[in-house]
């Protein structure tokens, strides 16, 4: 069975142009939730989807940043326009069952992202 | 505002000893505690979980123990292999949110 995946793996773009990434999450996985990892630091929160909805967006830095999860499969997280703090990688990981927060969160190998 | 602290940066254990790894909270509401291990250009990988009803779980060589009363929970790795050597987070969620709030991690390093 795949994985998560995420696309792309790098991303390196200008302050103030437009980056996508994707994720693909395990097949049949209800749950799908986008954290970032600034350099050197914790794994931070972002958002949560169940299906198509948006469960929690608490984490969402600023109205820079779009998520959408489209008939609840794939996800896409969009910046624009992007900062230098936004530099960093995005985890995005997936999970079966919504309500159980002890449903195991599986993770892609995130897309490092560079804002120059 | 730091929930899930993780003290030490880094750990260096010789092959064949215990590893342990540390890890302490400040948010009552947590009732779920998880590590992660990652290796690098890779995600995390769930390795063990705690729920906050138990003070110990076991899965093979790797022990994670929980004390609620201090806020502090510890994973430990016996016999330590060089395949263990990845940054571990300790991670931990609230009753009712999926949410996963994570420490900065440790760097664990197993020499032969």
């Amino acid at each position: 069975e795949a994985g998560v995946t995420q696309f792309p793996s790098h991303s390196v773009i200008e302050k103030g142009q437009t980056v996508t990434l994707r994720c693909d999450p395990i097949s049949g996985h209800d749950n799908l939730y986008w954290y970032r990892r600034v350099m050197g630091k914790e794994i931070k929160f972002l958002l949560h989807f169940v299906k198509e909805s948006k469960q929690d967006e608490s984490g969402m830095p600023n109205n820079r940043f779009l998520a959408e999860r489209t008939g609840g499969t794939y996800s896409t997280l969009k910046v624009q326009p992007a900062e230098l703090e936004d530099s960093g990688v995005y985890f995005c990981a997936s999970s079966q069952a919504w309500g159980g927060s002890t449903d195991t969160q599986y993770f892609g190998p995130g897309t490092r992202l560079t804002v120059l | 505002d730091q929930q899930v602290k993780q003290n030490s940066p880094s750990l260096s254990v010789q092959e064949g000893r215990i590893s342990i790894l540390n890890c302490d909270y400040t948010n009552s509401m947590f009732d779920y505690f998880l590590w992660y291990k990652k290796y690098p250009a890779e995600g995390p990988t769930f390795l063990i979980s705690i729920s906050s009803i138990k003070d110990k779980n076991e899965d093979g060589r790797f022990t994670v123990f929980l004390n609620k009363s201090a806020k502090h929970l510890s994973l430990h790795i016996v016999p330590s292999q060089p395949g263990d050597s990845a940054v571990y987070f300790c991670a931990a969620s609230a009753l009712n949110t999926d949410k996963l709030i994570f420490g900065t991690g440790t760097r664990l390093q197993v020499f032969p």
